[in-house]
């Protein structure tokens, strides 16, 4: 079956820039995440949402950040006055529920480059 | 999220089995260990997880220690797509933000052919 998808694979973007990334989860999985991977680090959580709304935001960098999914599937995560230290892989997670013997499946990224 | 600890790197050849250690000396009781991999520009994929017992799938096994203070992530045969970073974490299991991965920096498995 399909798994997670995210567009663009790739985005350079300049700095002061307005970006959006698309997270198309498993269908059926209530439970999505954001999460970011710096070069040489592992992921860091971003954003959790059950179902609609973001049941925890409290990894989102700063105010520049948001994320939505208002029919609770598709997510989008948008970053607004792009800096050079947002150049990361946003990647997306989806999982049935969030229970924690449930595996997250992981879509393969995009890589944002701001320059 | 408690810590967990691994090497920054191991290697292996194909074919051979691997011993992918990781330290967790302040797991607590509802905490479950979990195992990620990730390949070369892929996101991260699960591997195995489990609670007290070992535990056995297709991919690996897991060994955890009687204490639960360590465990041991075992890839009975390795090939050259196992080669990836592999992530210890634990998950709390008693509630609380146990959605979240807390990720470290892994070990990252060579496999020589």
């Amino acid at each position: 079956g399909a798994g997670v998808s995210q567009t663009p694979s790739n985005k350079v973007t300049e700095k002061g820039k307005y970006v959006e990334l698309r997270c198309d989860p498993i269908s059926g999985h209530t439970a999505l995440y954001w999460y970011r991977q710096s070069l040489g680090q592992g992921p860091e959580f971003l954003i959790y949402f059950q179902g609609t709304g973001a049941a925890d935001d409290s990894g989102l960098p700063n105010d520049r950040f948001f994320a939505v999914r208002p029919e609770g599937s598709v997510s989008t995560l948008k970053i607004q006055r792009t800096e050079r230290g947002d150049s990361a892989v946003y990647l997306c997670a989806s999982s049935p529920d969030p229970s924690s013997y449930n595996e997250q499946f992981f879509g393969p990224g995009t890589r944002l480059t701001v320059l | 999220d408690a810590k967990t600890t691994q090497p920054n790197s191991m290697e292996s050849n194909e074919e051979e089995p691997v011993h992918l250690p990781c330290n967790h000396s302040t797991i607590s009781g509802t905490d479950y260990i979990h195992w990620y991999r990730q390949l070369p520009s892929q996101g991260p994929e699960y591997v195995i997880h489990g609670l007290t017992s070992n535990v056995n799938n297709r991919m690996a096994s897991l060994a955890i220690a009687e204490d639960r203070k360590s465990s041991t992530l075992i890839l009975h045969r390795a090939t050259l797509r196992d080669a990836a970073v592999y992530y210890c974490i634990l998950r709390d299991g008693g509630g609380g933000s146990n959605y979240k991965l807390t990720f470290g920096k892994g070990t990252l498995l060579t496999v020589n052919p």
